[in-house]
């Protein structure tokens, strides 16, 4: 049973609409990430947060934004959606200690085609 | 910077074949984890195993093994009499201590098992 979830699962929507990804962990971590996966399947950092009002632009330029006002909460908007957007977006969770065995726990994506 | 490199972009086996899927990583820390993950088609990754930079003792989970082998850098992903079920793209994954927990992806190999 996910203790994070997506959504929507999968999202079809026009150039120029704004939209945002919705990410929930049940978990209570600290640290959220959203990850973007090209269709060639490699995966980026876009976006982190390491608590509440906090966070940080990733590895990858996105021109995506996010927020962190709850714990549990961590939703990615794109103000302006354009087919370059088109990809799958991954969320993710982990707690605050290296000891955090699992790493992450990922949600199951949401599959985004901008047309 | 740290780089994880997964070579095998894609590999077909038949069921009850075995199948090693290399993973050479690179950083500067002396303290880091590795994880391996597996994305089914649904698109969700699943974790599967983390180790430490100080622990080098394989590890077998059933018909997965893994090979840590730090003078070479490289953490390999056996597995064993492979079945239509790990059919899937498998990620290597690096999370050097100064990272912060962000983790670093591989590429990804796609295993297609035939029956």
């Amino acid at each position: 049973e996910a203790d994070i979830y997506q959504t929507p699962r999968y999202l079809v929507i026009g150039t120029g609409k704004k939209i945002t990804l919705e990410c929930s962990q049940t978990m209570g971590h600290d640290k959220m990430y959203w990850y973007q996966q090209d269709p060639g399947m490699e995966l980026h950092l876009i976006h982190y947060s390491y608590g509440v009002n906090s966070t940080e632009k990733g590895d990858l330029s996105s021109e995506s934004t996010v927020s962190r006002i709850r714990t549990e909460h961590f939703p990615l908007t794109l103000e302006s959606a354009r087919p370059s957007h088109t990809s799958q977006y991954l969320c993710a969770s982990s707690a605050l200690t290296e000891e955090d065995a699992d790493g992450y726990t990922f949600g199951s994506g949401t599959r985004l085609t901008v047309v | 910077a740290q780089k994880v490199t997964q070579a095998q972009t894609e590999i077909s086996v038949v069921e009850k074949e075995d199948v090693t899927l290399d993973c050479v990583y690179e950083t500067r820390d002396t303290t880091y984890y590795l994880f391996w993950y597996k994305q089914p088609p649904s698109g969700e990754l699943v974790f599967l195993i983390r180790r430490n930079s100080f622990d080098e003792q394989n590890e077998i989970s059933g018909r997965y093994s893994w090979n840590f082998q730090k003078s070479t850098s490289s953490f390999n992903f056996t597995i064993t009499a492979s079945q239509v079920v790990d059919s899937a793209v498998y990620f290597c994954a690096l999370n050097p201590k100064s990272a912060g927990n962000k983790l670093t992806f591989g590429g990804g190999t796609r295993v297609l098992v035939k029956p």
